[in-house]
């Protein structure tokens, strides 16, 4: 069974630019979940999708961010215009069904704004 | 508000000896409690949970936990560390049943295993 996945490993943009993160869950988990960890602190959430919806938004930093799943299969998350407290290693993770099942976490997208 | 807290940034061990990664939660409610472990240039990797029953939970790697409920701690441990075990490691908590199903993570440890 494939693991979840990220595209890039790492991107390093210019302030006010604009990059595009990519999370490919694992088959059959409708839940998506995206986390962010800026350099040295906590993990922490950003949104999390019940198939193509929304179910939980409130960890995302401003309107500069936006996240979609179009189908409900994989997901994007836009920064745009990057800052520079934008950057850190975005995570991505996906689970099945119901609280009681834990998350399985991609890589991580390594974000560096200059 | 929920938190973790993780209170060590670093935890050395000689390889051989017993491991003990400490956490404590602060949540209302019956939380679901996790770790997970971080290897470099690595995705956090699941190690272990505790929903309900049994205090004491096993993991990979063998790893285990032990849910306390009077001291808000679920402390990770083995018994004999590896110098593979270095790497670092995530608490984890999730509120049950009301709340929704974001993690809050403690801030991390990074595990030294010395050989």
């Amino acid at each position: 069974e494939a693991g979840v996945t990220q595209f890039p490993s790492h991107s390093v943009i210019e302030k006010g630019q604009t990059v595009t993160l990519r999370c490919d869950p694992i088959s059959g988990h409708d839940n998506l979940y995206w986390y962010r960890r800026v350099m040295g602190k906590e993990i922490k959430f950003l949104l999390h999708f019940v198939k193509e919806s929304k179910q939980d938004e409130s960890g995302m930093p401003n309107n500069r961010f936006l996240a979609e799943r179009t189908g409900g299969t994989y997901s994007t998350l836009k920064v745009q215009p990057a800052e520079l407290e934008d950057s850190g290693v975005y995570f991505c993770a996906s689970s099945q069904d119901g609280g009681a099942y834990e998350q399985y976490f991609g890589p991580g997208t390594r974000l560096t704004v200059t | 508000a929920q938190s973790v807290a993780q209170p060590e940034d670093q935890v050395n061990v000689a390889e051989g000896n017993p491991l003990t990664v400490k956490c404590t939660y602060s949540v209302s409610g019956n939380p679901y409690l996790f770790w997970y472990v971080q290897y470099p240039n690595r995705g956090l990797q699941f190690l272990l949970k505790y929903i309900t029953g049994d205090n004491l939970v096993k993991g990979s790697y063998g790893f285990e936990a032990e849910f306390n409920k009077s001291q808000t701690s679920f402390h990770l441990k083995k018994p004999s560390a590896l110098v593979s075990d270095s790497a670092l490691y995530f608490c984890a908590v999730r509120l049950l049943p009301y709340g929704n199903n974001r993690l809050a993570f403690g801030k991390g440890n990074q595990v030294v295993v010395i050989p």
